[in-house]
């Protein structure tokens, strides 16, 4: 069966620090990654999305990028970060054959400083 | 303009107490609508996928049926830990990602 983990689970950061949140995926292959933002009260925001290795569509400009450099692995990261970035990041996965139906990760709760 | 309505934005009910959650969606073309449960501080865990007007799916308590205009969560006979907020979400025709709806928090009470 498929897992996909997140780390860190939460993280407290100073505005202007550096930020690195990975996940990887477990039990299957070439899958479709995506990161997402959700903000207290508000729907979930896709922030970026990925078909394959190196590949990385970005949807909302901002302060983050994110990179695949393995199949199974997505990282999101900023090289400063903003009051603005705090929320709840979750990283999800679909199949290739069915890419609407998404599954996701445990989260990391992120509050800058 | 593709988008998604979720109510009521909160529900409270005793244990036992059955009640609906709804879901209404405006896309060009349906590709599927998707029900998601999510507890406090955790990423949103699958239940349904609907492709059709008139299918309907079951787990447990849990029953989702698709209208060509909305979505409902019927919960019968709920017991506290079906407690969480419940998302649903579905593919854009334009953009082709999935749009979600802001949830229903339901709290269940013994």
């Amino acid at each position: 069966s498929q897992t996909i983990h997140q780390w860190p689970a939460t993280l407290v950061q100073p505005v202007g620090s550096p930020l690195s949140l990975e996940c990887t995926v477990e039990g299957t292959s070439n899958p479709n990654l995506y990161w997402y933002r959700q903000a207290a009260g508000r729907g979930l925001q896709l922030l970026f999305y990925s078909v394959g290795i190196g590949q990385i569509s970005s949807e909302v400009p901002q302060n983050l990028s994110a990179s695949r450099p393995q199949d199974r692995q997505f990282i999101l990261s900023s090289k400063k970060l903003l009051l603005s970035d705090s929320g709840f990041y979750l990283c999800a996965w679909s199949s290739t054959a069915i890419s609407y139906e998404q599954y996701f990760g445990p989260g990391t709760r992120l509050t800058v400083t | 303009e593709d988008q998604v309505t979720q109510s009521p934005e909160a529900l409270r009910l005793q244990e036992g107490e059955s009640s609906s959650l709804n879901c209404s969606y405006t896309v060009s073309g349906l590709r599927g609508l998707f029900w998601y449960r999510q507890d406090p501080g955790k990423g949103p865990e699958f239940l349904f996928t609907l492709y059709s007007a008139g299918e309907e799916k079951e787990k447990e308590r849990l029953k989702a049926t698709l209208t060509k205009k909305e979505s409902f969560l019927h919960i019968t006979a709920p017991k506290p830990e079906d407690s969480a907020t419940y998302l649903c979400a579905v593919p854009s025709f334009v953009t082709d990602k999935l749009i979600f709806g802001t949830g229903t928090r339901l709290q269940v009470f013994p």
